[in-house]
């Protein structure tokens, strides 16, 4: 079965610099999800999409920004890279309303900040 | 304090133990409940969810939901080396399309 893909799979900037990060939703879900896992730590929601619309914001930093384009695909941006947010990104997807309970991650994205 | 608390470990069984692992939480809005299994630098993988109180059982898991108490648990029967990994209860209020709360995940290693 299809699973959601992200990229890149993995990134190396510097402080200061920008990254964009890609997902892409299992087919027919709707609803997307970014959540950010620290080392050792639990995944932290940051934002969530649906029908191309944001539907809920978390711990999101002003740096970070996030959209869903019309393929349902989403990308997060984040600009002026500090140090502290090297960490795992996870993207979700699920069906919404339709599967309640059930959001689908991808493998991730493993970004470090140097 | 966190609105979702589990038992971080690490926890150590012997191959074919049952497995008990435990979550509580605070928030009464919870409504879905789900545990993950994530393997080391993977993505958490859906192992279960539900949204009542009571069990629910999928092959050598189960899933029991005690929302008087505000307390989830996931047993795995007959546990397989495989089975080792960090497992993460997630929790999410209303409708389910909201945003997961994740417990800090149990380490698990089954030895065999």
């Amino acid at each position: 079965a299809a699973g959601v893909i992200q990229s890149p799979r993995h990134l190396i900037k510097e402080k200061r610099e920008t990254a964009t990060l890609k997902c892409y939703p299992i087919p027919r879900h709707d609803t997307v999800y970014w959540y950010q896992q620290g080392p050792g730590q639990d995944p932290q929601f940051l934002i969530s999409f649906y029908e191309k619309m944001q539907s809920d914001k978390g711990s999101i930093p002003d740096r970070f920004s996030a959209q869903q384009f019309s393929d349902y695909h989403s990308e997060l941006n984040m600009s002026s890279l500090e140090l502290g947010d090297s960490a795992l990104y996870f993207c979700a997807s699920s069906l919404g309303l339709d599967d309640p309970g059930t959001q689908y991650f991808g493998p991730g994205t493993r970004l470090l900040v140097l | 304090q966190k609105e979702v608390e589990q038992d971080p470990g690490p926890l150590s069984v012997p191959e074919g133990a049952i497995v008990s692992l435990n979550c509580t939480y605070s928030n009464s809005a919870f409504q879905y409940f789900m545990w993950y299994r994530q393997y080391s630098r993977k993505g958490p993988e859906l192992l279960m969810y539900t949204y009542s109180s009571g069990n629910k059982e999928d092959g050598r898991f189960t899933a029991q939901v005690d929302k008087s108490s505000k307390y989830i648990s996931l047993f795995i029967r007959d546990s397989q080396p495989s089975d080792s990994a960090t497992y993460l209860c997630a929790m999410s209020a209303l409708f389910g399309n909201e945003k997961l709360t994740f417990g800090t995940g149990t380490r698990l290693t089954i030895i065999p």
